[in-house]
C-alpha cells in the first residue's frame, strides 16, 4: 500500500491482559520501525527490522515486549501481561533505508493503547 | 534520555504572523528531520536536512542547521489556522533510528 496501516486505531486491555498491535509496512519498504509516544511528547525508540530480521533492538524492554515481521504478513508487537504504565501510542514507521541514512521515514496513524 | 529539547514547548500566535521553532540535539547526525502531529494523529513528514546543508526552503517552511552549535530552527511563514499542530524534529545519526526532540505545541489563532 502507500500509506503505513496501523490496527487497531484503539486498544483498551485490563491489567495483565495481553496486547497485539499490528503494522503492514508501505509496499517496498525494507524497513520497518516501532516507536511508543507517551504522554503526547516524549517518543521512544523500540525495535526495527530489515525485512524479517530484527536491525535494532536496543529500545525493547527485556521483558513481556515482543515484535515480529514475517513475509507476507503485518508487522506485529506484542505486550504480554500489561501494565498501567504501557498506555501510550504506539506509531510504526517504514522505510527504504535505515533511519541513520538520509531518507524520510513514513509513520502510521498509531495504535493508542490503554491499560485499565 | 538521548532526547533533544525543542523550545518553546508552546507557541500561540495570530494567522498571518511568523512562527520559530528551535530544537537542540546532542549528538553527531547524518539528518534532521522536522514531523508534524495533528492532536491524536499520526507524524507527518515536513522537511529532511542533511548534516552539510545549512539552510532548506519548502513552501512556507524554513529550515535552518547549525551542526557546531548541534541546533537547528523552524519557521513557519504567513501562518494559518489548519497549522495548528505539535511540531517535532527528530535527528539520525550513527544509531540506526530516530531521536525526537520533546516537541512544540503551536496554536495558530484566526
Amino acid at each position: 500500500g502507500e500509506e503505513v496501516a496501523q490496527t487497531p486505531k484503539h486498544l483498551v486491555r485490563g491489567e495483565g491482559q495481553k496486547a497485539k498491535l499490528y503494522c503492514a509496512p508501505i509496499k517496498g519498504h525494507s524497513y520497518v520501525f516501532w516507536y511508543q509516544q507517551v504522554l503526547k511528547n516524549e517518543f521512544k525508540f523500540l525495535i526495527s527490522f530489515q525485512n524479517e530480521n530484527v536491525f535494532d533492538e536496543t529500545g525493547m524492554p527485556k521483558e513481556r515486549f515482543s515484535a515480529k515481521c514475517l513475509p507476507n504478513s503485518p508487522c506485529s508487537l506484542e505486550i504480554q501481561a500489561t501494565k498501567l504504565e504501557d498506555s501510550a501510542v504506539y506509531f510504526c514507521a517504514s522505510g527504504p533505508t535505515p533511519q541513520g541514512a538520509s531518507t524520510e521515514a513514513f509513520f502510521g496513524q498509531g495504535t493508542r493503547l490503554t491499560v485499565v | 534520555s538521548q532526547q533533544g529539547e525543542e523550545d518553546p514547548q508552546a507557541l500561540s500566535i495570530q494567522e498571518g504572523e511568523n512562527a520559530t521553532m528551535n530544537c537542540s540535539y546532542k549528538t553527531s547526525i547524518n539528518n534532521l528531520q522536522w514531523y508534524r502531529q495533528n492532536s491524536g494523529r499520526g507524524l507527518v513528514h515536513l522537511i529532511l536536512i542533511r548534516s552539510n546543508e545549512r539552510e532548506k526552503h519548502s513552501g512556507r517552511l524554513r529550515v535552518t542547521l547549525d551542526t557546531s552549535k548541534k541546533s537547528s530552527s523552524l519557521l513557519i511563514t504567513a501562518s494559518r489556522a489548519a497549522d495548528t499542530a505539535s511540531y517535532f524534529c527528530a535527528s539520525s545519526g550513527s544509531a540506526r533510528q530516530l531521536t525526537f526532540g520533546s516537541g512544540t505545541q503551536l496554536t495558530v489563532l484566526p
